[in-house]
């Protein structure tokens, strides 16, 4: 079965600095997702993207966070300064989004810890 | 979207079926009853779906009761790999950009 790649599976970074987490959608996808689990709670939706734009964001998904398609083939999001709460798993998704009720596909997840 | 009540969590010894049940009374006509799970810290994974009929496929079967207000999820011979999360979700049939919300799920273990 195809899969959504992300990378890195871990990533360390210090409180205030820029991150960027990679995923690779499968490749006749449309819709991507990003959604979040920190430790212990529930997986918590970010933010949906479509035709190169937001589609709908979360409370979550503040002015420290951004998406983008930047070529064919990857979706990134990018955490501006992070802060200690961003510390969590991070899960890319994606679909063909010409199907109803078509499955979501998850990628195994970035865990970002922020010291 | 309807909200469901699940157990917080179940075991279930290997080799045999695994019923994992969700209660979602307030079920309206539209809406569809979807399973996921997530085994330890991986991404959450499709398992099946269905509207009022029963569904079988490789993974699963989903039994949904007439009157649609609760459905159970059937591993028929579980496995240790089966150990996971598993959230059932009701909403109406869902395409476009729209997204799926996760509930806590049922903590399943499957015990050698």
């Amino acid at each position: 079965e195809p899969e959504v790649t992300q990378t890195p599976s871990h990533q360390v970074t210090q409180m205030g600095q820029e991150v960027i987490l990679r995923c690779v959608p499968i490749s006749n996808h449309l819709y991507f997702y990003w959604y979040r689990q920190i430790l212990g709670q529930k997986v918590e939706f970010l933010v949906s993207f479509y035709n190169n734009e937001i589609s709908e964001k979360s409370e979550i998904f503040d002015d420290q966070f951004s998406v983008e398609r930047p070529d064919g083939s990857n979706f990134t999001l990018k955490i501006r300064s992070t802060k200690l709460e961003d510390s969590a798993m991070y899960f890319c998704a994606s679909k063909t989004g010409r199907v109803t009720n078509e499955k979501l596909f998850f990628g195994s997840g970035t865990q970002l810890s922020v010291l | 979207d309807a909200k469901t009540t699940q157990p917080t969590s179940m075991d279930c010894a290997e080799g045999r079926a695994a019923n994992l049940p969700c209660n979602h009374s307030t079920i309206s006509g539209n809406e569809y009853v979807y399973w996921y799970r997530q085994i330890h810290s991986q991404g959450p994974q499709y398992i099946i779906h269905g509207l009022k009929n029963n569904e079988t496929n490789e993974m699963a079967s989903l039994i949904i009761t007439e009157d649609r207000k609760s459905s159970t999820l059937i591993l028929p011979h579980a496995t240790l790999r089966d150990t996971a999360v598993y959230y059932c979700i009701v909403r109406r049939g869902w395409f476009g950009n729209e997204k799926l919300t996760f509930g806590t799920g049922t903590r399943l273990t499957i015990i050698p």
